[in-house]
């Protein structure tokens, strides 16, 4: 157990549709990652928080946007959802200069 | 820019025998590197990491890699696998310049055999 959460464990949703999913980090962690591991495009680094701020971008789709909260818990929400979309998606949490440990994912299917 | 090759997809072993996951990475800066895995149904787990130091990086269950620079390598090896090492591998790497974002391989399907 890395001490990463993530809820829901599954979700089952339709094309249009708009998601939400939780990341909690480890007590102490002010960084959080979002990334996206899909059979096409393997694990994809999708955006960074800090402390509530973000710091840093990469392949994050317009349609998709996160937040992190005063907690530390962070947010992915999706919408105008596309078969595409589904996919295994995995936050990461670390101290400024330690490992990323990685909560279980939320499994995405778009119907 | 940055990127990781896992050379195989697939390295099919029989049990207590040796095994060898390639990765390849190439930066123009320094990296940090790393390798996780993946079991069925769950999240990634850190396997082992090279920061700084010594080239040689062992896990707790048997496994090690060697940061070969001249050849930008950072093979995963075990002497003996066991049927419990069965599991998605995963090498990644980042970039010492503050960005944190971790670049990962295709992944390397560890399939061993009775």
């Amino acid at each position: 157990d890395s001490g990463v959460t993530q809820t829901p464990k599954h979700l089952i949703t339709a094309t249009g549709q708009r998601v939400t999913l939780r990341c909690s980090p480890r007590s102490g962690d002010l960084s959080v990652y979002w990334y996206q591991q899909s059979l096409d495009q393997g694990l994809q680094f999708l955006i960074q928080y800090y402390n509530g701020e973000e710091r840093a971008k990469g392949n994050i789709l317009e349609r998709f946007s996160a937040q992190q909260f005063p907690d530390l818990h962070s947010e992915l929400n999706l919408s105008s959802l596309e078969l595409g979309d589904s996919a295994l998606y995995l936050c990461a949490s670390s101290t400024p200069r330690d490992t990323q440990y990685f909560g279980p994912g939320t499994r995405l299917t778009v119907l | 820019a940055q990127s990781v090759t896992q050379l195989d997809s697939q390295v099919p072993v029989f049990e207590e025998a040796p095994v060898e996951l390639r990765c390849n990475y190439s930066s123009s800066v320094s990296v940090y590197l790393f390798w996780y895995v993946q079991y069925p149904n769950q999240g990634l787990q850190l396997l082992l990491k090279y920061l700084s130091g010594s080239t040689l990086v062992e896990s707790i269950n048997g496994f090690e890699a060697e940061f070969n620079k001249s050849q930008t390598s950072f093979h995963l090896r075990k002497p003996s696998v066991h049927i419990s090492d069965t599991a998605e591998y995963f090498c990644a790497a980042e970039r010492d310049t503050g960005r944190r974002a971790l670049t990962f391989g295709s992944g390397t399907r560890l399939q061993v055999q009775p």
